[in-house]
């Protein structure tokens, strides 16, 4: 149980143009679900905090109109780079949460995606 | 400071020997505790969530020590798969926040 889906796996881009990832709770429902980069050797950057029916809350330094996040119903999250430039180019990787489950309760993450920006 | 912190490594180590990281935390209303692992470029897995008591899954043990601030990872008869990042998450009290540290990096060497 609890499997997060996450869709593309990879893709490469040229620079200017938008990149929309998907995350899918499979099994269950996620009021809630994390968006994440990580650069090589690096550990995960947490990005923003992505609340079902309501505005994403974004980490300091991330910007809110170039990471697009939409968060549209209990199992689908959605995270658009707009304008994707080649310092972009990382791994993202989105993780949810299941609802209804106490404070304290492990994060479940998707496959990631690999973003190259060329 | 840092939140959470790991000793990066690498550890590298013979199959079959016994192998220990610890994890640091700086804030005390940290409640909750895990252990991932990540392999080469992949997502982060659960390894194993941390309990007061401590727990135990097969070949790896956890410890929590609240008033030192600290958890760590046992790896008892080490195998090569058992190489790949490990990951320790903690999360605030009060809050769905999740901070993770750097990793610790093992290498299991035949």
């Amino acid at each position: 149980g609890a499997v997060v889906s996450q869709h593309p796996s990879w893709v490469i881009c040229k620079s200017g143009t938008s990149v929309k990832i998907e995350c899918r709770s499979l099994d269950f429902q996620a009021t809630t679900m994390f968006w994440y980069r990580q650069f090589p050797k690096q550990s995960l950057m947490l990005m923003a905090t992505s609340n079902e029916g309501s505005k994403a809350t974004y980490e300091q330094g991330v910007e809110k109109d170039k990471f697009l996040i939409n968060h549209a119903s209990l199992t689908l999250s959605t995270l658009t780079v707009t304008s994707a430039h080649p310092e972009d180019s990382s791994f993202y990787i989105c993780s949810a949460r299941v609802a209804q489950t106490g404070l304290g309760s492990p994060l479940h993450f998707g496959n990631g995606t690999r973003l190259t920006v060329t | 400071r840092k939140e959470v912190e790991q000793d990066p490594g690498p550890f590298n180590v013979p199959e079959g020997a016994t192998v220990a990281f610890n994890c640091t935390y700086s804030n005390s209303a940290s409640q909750s505790f895990f252990w991932y692992r990540q392999d080469c470029r992949k997502e982060p897995k659960l390894l194993m969530s941390v309990y007061s008591s401590g727990n135990e899954d097969g070949r790896f043990t956890a410890q929590l020590n609240r008033a030192s601030q600290y958890i760590s990872l046992l790896i008892r008869d080490s195998k090569l798969s058992d190489s790949a990042t490990y990951l320790c998450v903690v999360s605030l009290s009060g809050t769905y926040k999740y901070i993770f540290g750097t990793g610790t990096r093992l290498k299991v060497l035949a």
